[in-house]
C-alpha cells in the first residue's frame, strides 16, 4: 500500500541555517505530494504541494520538487528562521487529488537564535 | 480555500461516557475527514465523512466506537464513544473543496481521558 517515510527528528538548528528534511514516498499510480506544518498548539496548515513529476512546490521561502524517479519529495530553505520552529508533515494522497491523505511520521524542527 | 472550526477546542471526561465533536467549514466541501493524532504522533484517518450515506471507516476503527455523521456538504460530527484512556487524543477533522485538491483542517479537539 501507500507509504510515507520521513526523517527522524528532531531538527536542531541554528538561525539563517540550511533546512533539508527528507521524505519519500511508496504509491501506486501518480500520487499528489505535500507537506503540513504544525505550529505549538495549532492544527495543520497546507506549506506546499506538488501534483506531478518534476513540480516545484513553494511557500514563504520553503520549496520542494516531486522526483519520480527517486520517489522523494524533500523540503527545503535556505535560511531558517526561529519562527519556522514546528512540526513538519510530509503526505501523500492517491491519483485524483480528493482522496485521502498518508502522513509521515512528523519532523520537529527547532530553531535557536 | 476553506476555513474550518471546531467545537469543542478542548475536554476533559470521564472514563465510559461520550463526547461528540463539531466540525463546521465555511464553504462546500466534497469530502470531510476525520483523523486522530495520537501525543508526539502523526495522523492516522479515522473516517471519510460522505454526506447521504454512512462513513467510510479505516481499519481499526469502527462505527460502533466513532459513530460520525453529515448532514450536508459544510457540517460533520464525530462522537467518541464508552471512552477510555487511550482516547486521550487530538482529533481533527478537514475537507477538500469542490475543484481543489489539498485538504484544509480544522484546529483539532484536544481530548484527555480520565
Amino acid at each position: 500500500g501507500n507509504s510515507v517515510t520521513q526523517m527522524e527528528g528532531p531538527v536542531t538548528l541554528s538561525e539563517e541555517a540550511f533546512l533539508t528534511i527528507n521524505c519519500t514516498y511508496t504509491a501506486t499510480g501518480y500520487p499528489s505530494l505535500f507537506w503540513y506544518v504544525q505550529y505549538p498548539g495549532e492544527g495543520l496548515q497546507l506549506l506546499l504541494k506538488a501534483t506531478k513529476a518534476d513540480d516545484k512546490g513553494s511557500n514563504k521561502g520553503f520549496e520542494a520538487t516531486y522526483r519520480k524517479e527517486t520517489t522523494s519529495f524533500h523540503l527545503e530553505k535556505g535560511s531558517v528562521q526561529v519562527s519556522d520552529s514546528a512540526v513538519y508533515f510530509c503526505a501523500l494522497s492517491g491519483s485524483g487529488g480528493y482522496n485521502k491523505l498518508i502522513f509521515g511520521a512528523g519532523t520537529r524542527l527547532a530553531v535557536h537564535p | 480555500s476553506a476555513v474550518i472550526s471546531q467545537k469543542p477546542s478542548r475536554d476533559i471526561c470521564q472514563r465510559g461516557t461520550s463526547l461528540t465533536i463539531q466540525c463546521q467549514v465555511d464553504s462546500q466541501v466534497t469530502m470531510m475527514f476525520w483523523y486522530r493524532q495520537q501525543p508526539g504522533q502523526s495522523l492516522t484517518l479515522i473516517a471519510t465523512a460522505n454526506q447521504g450515506s454512512e462513513a467510510t471507516y479505516e481499519s481499526g476503527f469502527v462505527i460502533d466506537k466513532f459513530p460520525i455523521s453529515r448532514p450536508n456538504l459544510t457540517f460533520s460530527t464525530l462522537t467518541v464513544s464508552n471512552m477510555s484512556p487511550e482516547d486521550s487524543s487530538i482529533y481533527l477533522c478537514s475537507g477538500t473543496v469542490t475543484g481543489e485538491g489539498e485538504q484544509y483542517f480544522g484546529p483539532g479537539t484536544r481530548l484527555t481521558v480520565t
